[in-house]
């Protein structure tokens, strides 16, 4: 059973540029999450996806922006990149049940992002 | 808003010693608790998690925690650590929204450091 996966495991961009993440969900689930996590920092809450559409959403600003596939796989975008937005960037699946998004988030190894 | 306080930033212990890690959440209504562990340049493992019930939670690698609502705390313990336990362990807490899905609000993180 594949676990969750993310592309690519490492990125180095510069100021100013935009960026793609990709994550594909543990089998069977249906939700994923994105957290950013700064060096020495817990991860923080990005947004949640299922059904195609943006759920729940954390402080972040409009630069971060996502989309999900109909087969549950999501991208993450960022654009015009800070020096602030290096990071790992980790994906997190679950599956939601009747609405409810009961069962635990399973994340993946995350992107290493760094911006110059 | 939830929260998570994990008070204690890094912790030396001895290989076959004991060991606690503090986490202390606020939050409106019962909690789903979670303890995670990373280790350096990777995704997050999930170690166990409370839901409800017992408040005694038993997870992998020989790890249990306990759910005290009056002290609002979760506190993750080990009674022999190993040298491969080193790491940095997150608490975390999972917020129900009114859509019905949860997310993750992380604690800054233990580092566990094992020394012979």
């Amino acid at each position: 059973d594949a676990g969750v996966t993310q592309s690519p495991t490492h990125l180095i961009k510069t100021r100013g540029q935009q960026v793609t993440l990709r994550c594909s969900p543990k089998s069977g689930h249906d939700t994923v999450s994105w957290y950013q996590q700064a060096l020495g920092q817990g991860p923080q809450f990005i947004f949640q996806y299922y059904e195609e559409e943006e759920r729940q959403r954390g402080n972040f600003p409009d630069r971060f922006s996502g989309h999900q596939f109909p087969n549950y796989s999501s991208e993450l975008n960022v654009n015009a990149l800070l020096l602030g937005d290096s990071a790992l960037y980790l994906c997190a699946s679950s599956l939601d049940r009747f609405g409810l998004s009961t069962d635990t988030q399973y994340f993946g190894p995350g992107t290493r992002l760094t911006v110059l | 808003a939830q929260s998570v306080t994990q008070p204690d930033i890094h912790i030396t212990v001895s290989e076959g010693a004991s060991l606690e890690l503090r986490c202390n959440y606020s939050y409106g209504a019962t909690p789903y608790l979670f303890w995670y562990v990373q280790s350096p340049g990777q995704g997050l493992q999930l170690l166990l998690k409370y839901f409800s019930g017992d408040t005694l939670v038993q997870g992998i690698k020989g790890f249990e925690a306990e759910f005290k609502r009056s002290q609002s705390s979760f506190n993750l313990r080990k009674p022999s650590v190993h040298w491969s336990d080193a790491a940095e362990y997150f608490c975390a807490v999972g917020a129900r929204t009114n859509f019905g899905n949860e997310k993750l609000t992380f604690g800054t993180g233990t580092r566990l450091t094992i020394i012979p």
